[in-house]
């Protein structure tokens, strides 16, 4: 199965700054098969970028995916309140379907 | 709008089963796959298997193999999720989510509320 490597695991960082998360994948994904999810507490999962770069519906432009092959990224260029949470990385390339660790994005 | 409703929290004993419903309405129920993912305590999210609502054709992941087993009713627009031989490791939330595009191997744009199965003796 494929292994997703997100870091850091915990990111500390204050309201307005930028916020650069990582998943790394076991082996290349065919048509950057990658969707990035927010999870908060006592909530379902919310869908924010999938093939890698594609805002899902509804999402604030603040969020943007890149990459390809094996190293993604997740980018969230000012942080507001609501933004502090964990995100997943998840690859749809192949089953079994996976998701990363998680990385927790902290107010500092 | 895309609606997934599950049914409520259960608790369960040791070697008992579980038998979860996820509701689905806002849209054409067999458009779209529906997956299983699941959540421990503390724990990241883990995929479970996926269900055709068309035909009701499987996919479940090798660690459920065996004691897991989705169904459909196509006269309600519900899925459901049974799991089996439960141990308390099988303590999780558990959620239904819609697939994006209805290709099966997708993202997830809707999911349920979630249903907390709590395995205890």
């Amino acid at each position: 199965e494929i292994v997703l490597t997100q870091s850091p695991g915990t990111l500390s960082l204050s309201p307005g700054e930028r916020a650069t998360l990582s998943c790394g994948a076991s082996q290349s994904l065919s048509s950057s098969y990658l969707a990035w999810y927010q999870h908060k507490p006592g909530q379902a999962p919310r869908l924010l970028i999938y093939d890698a770069s594609s805002r899902a519906t509804g999402i604030p432009d603040r969020f943007s995916g890149s990459g390809s092959g094996t190293d993604f990224t997740l980018t969230i260029t000012r942080l507001e309140p609501e933004d502090f949470a964990v995100y997943y990385c998840q690859q749809y390339d192949t089953s079994p379907l996976t998701f990363g660790g998680g990385t927790k994005v902290e107010i500092k | 709008q895309v609606q997934l409703v599950q049914s409520g929290a259960e608790v369960k004993k040791p070697g008992a089963s579980v038998k979860v419903s996820c509701q689905t309405s806002g849209y054409t129920f067999t458009r779209n796959y529906i997956h299983w993912v699941r959540q421990a305590p503390g724990q990241g999210l883990e995929w479970m298997g996926i269900i055709n609502p068309t035909g009701g054709a499987t996919n479940y992941a090798q660690k459920f193999q065996g004691r897991v087993t989705m169904t459909r009713d196509r006269s309600t627009s519900t899925v459901y999720m049974e799991l089996s031989s439960l141990r308390s490791e099988d303590t999780a939330v558990y959620y239904c989510a819609r697939d994006l595009r209805g290709g099966g191997f997708d993202p997830f744009d809707s999911w349920g509320q979630g249903t907390l199965v709590t395995v205890s003796s």
